[in-house]
């Protein structure tokens, strides 16, 4: 039972426009969301994360969205830039769970110039 | 800090063998995770150890894995005997008592001939 989905393996985005990875849930008992992005040979590193209470979390380029009622949450990366391209994990967890954290099976995002 | 540190960064070796996989987590970190990533599922979460105590070894595929943490800097994942389809990147990731990101190794890419 896969409680955390990302249904698109694969995106490709324009240099400069906006990328937009999608990620959904099934379980209503997670408390926070995070991202991770993934280059070829290293280990997945943290991008950014949200709380079951925001709707919206902002760093720099990027922006997560929370929608709990659809148990959906997205990553906006704008502008994409060539550096962006990597795979990138949508994860929860819960503060119940002695911080256990599952993952997506990850997107893989291609920044074509 | 020199991050999680896994060893060895690649194995290869025969079907039948005992195949062992080294962690040493952050200092400070009280959680530990054990990854399996594959093309087919992405990142499955294998075991997590809170405060050294295995507490979720629900996803470790099969009694042939088996996982320790001996004190608070060190942890092993073991496979007897290994198998072809056991070949993936297994990942150790630490963190401190959520809510918290978890910090990734670069990994130990494990190939079963």
């Amino acid at each position: 039972d896969q409680q955390v989905k990302q249904n698109s393996p694969s995106l490709s985005v324009q240099e400069g426009r906006i990328s937009i990875l999608n990620c959904d849930y099934t379980n209503s008992m997670f408390d926070y969301f995070l991202w991770y992005k993934k280059y070829p040979a290293e280990g997945p590193t943290f991008l950014i994360s949200i709380s079951s209470i925001k709707d919206k979390n902002e760093d720099g380029r990027f922006t997560v969205f929370l929608n709990k009622s659809a148990k959906h949450l997205s990553l906006h990366i704008v502008p994409s830039q060539p550096g962006d391209s990597a795979v990138y994990f949508c994860a929860a967890g819960m503060y119940s769970s002695a911080s256990k954290i599952i993952f997506g099976s990850g997107t893989r995002l291609s920044i074509r110039p | 800090d020199a991050g999680v540190i896994q060893s060895p960064r690649h194995e290869v070796t025969e079907m039948g063998q005992e195949v062992t996989l080294r962690c040493k987590p952050i200092s400070g970190h009280n959680s530990l995770f054990w990854y399996r990533q594959t093309m087919m599922r992405g990142l499955e979460l294998l075991i997590y150890f809170n405060n050294n105590v295995p507490i979720d070894d629900s996803g470790m595929p099969e009694d042939r894995f088996s996982a320790k943490m001996p004190n608070a800097s060190f942890s092993t994942l073991k496979i007897q005997p290994s198998e072809p389809r056991d070949s993936a990147v297994y990942f150790c990731a630490s963190s401190l008592a959520s809510p918290s990101e978890a910090f990734f190794g670069q990994g130990t890419r494990l190939t079963v001939v």
